[in-house]
């Protein structure tokens, strides 16, 4: 079955870095793929929308200079969170849709494992 | 503005129990509907899609129903254990499979042993 890949699984950093988290379809292609944030207790909020070969659309207040994706191929989407500070900290999760593609679900969307960021 | 309700956020129920989740939403224009389960710290794992134009789906235990007139779906647990602990999300998609996911904020269920 599809599977999806998040690295790395939680990471710690200070105030002021910048953490990149990557996003990989295993063994389908994805053109679109999704970035969700999910505090405790919350929902998951979309961010933004990754788009392979074209820039990604993001949420409304959503800052995009702070959250940087980049689609670099059919497998791959990174998440860069620039300059982060403790309100950062968060699960971030990131999904692709299957679109009926060889061994996936037709429409259905399939989720990373999920990074656990903490910004001290 | 698609909104997702879930409601109560968290239950409470004795292993061998059957029991229904519900989940509404406010825009019937949704292209499907999924419910998920997360467990603690862990991403999601999809349980059942029903596509617009479907009542219902069934896998194993699971049963989810769809109306989309009256915005609302139930996901059905037969013989709850307690590995079914876990909270348990519902999604609408407005425009198939390469649109964005409105969650709701989950139920969260512990069935006791």
């Amino acid at each position: 079955g599809a599977v999806v890949s998040q690295h790395p699984s939680w990471v710690i950093c200070k105030s002021g870095t910048s953490v990149k988290i990557e996003c990989r379809s295993l063994d389908f292609q994805a053109t679109t793929m999704f970035w969700y944030r999910q505090f405790p207790k919350q929902s998951l909020m979309l961010m933004a929308t990754s788009n392979e070969g074209s820039k990604a659309t993001y949420e409304q207040g959503v800052e995009k200079d702070k959250f940087l994706i980049n689609h670099a191929s059919l497998t791959l989407s990174t998440l860069t969170v620039t300059s982060a500070h403790p309100e950062d900290s968060s699960f971030y999760i990131c999904s692709a849709p299957g679109m009926g593609l060889a061994g996936t679900g037709t429409d259905t969307q399939y989720f990373g494992p999920g990074t656990r960021l903490t910004v001290l | 503005k698609q909104e997702v309700t879930q409601i109560p956020a968290a239950l409470s129920v004795p292993e061998g129990e059957n029991l229904v989740l519900n989940c509404s939403f406010t825009d019937s224009a949704i292209y499907n509907l999924q419910w998920f389960r997360q467990d603690p710290g862990k991403g999601l794992t999809s349980l059942l899609l029903i596509q617009s134009s479907q009542r219902e789906q069934t896998s194993g235990r699971l049963n989810a129903s769809l109306d989309k007139s009256s915005g609302r779906s139930t996901l059905y647990i037969a013989a709850s254990q307690p590995g079914d602990s876990a909270t348990y999300l519902c999604a609408v998609s407005k425009q198939g499979a390469n649109s964005k996911l409105t969650f709701g904020k989950g139920i969260t269920l512990s069935v006791r042993p």
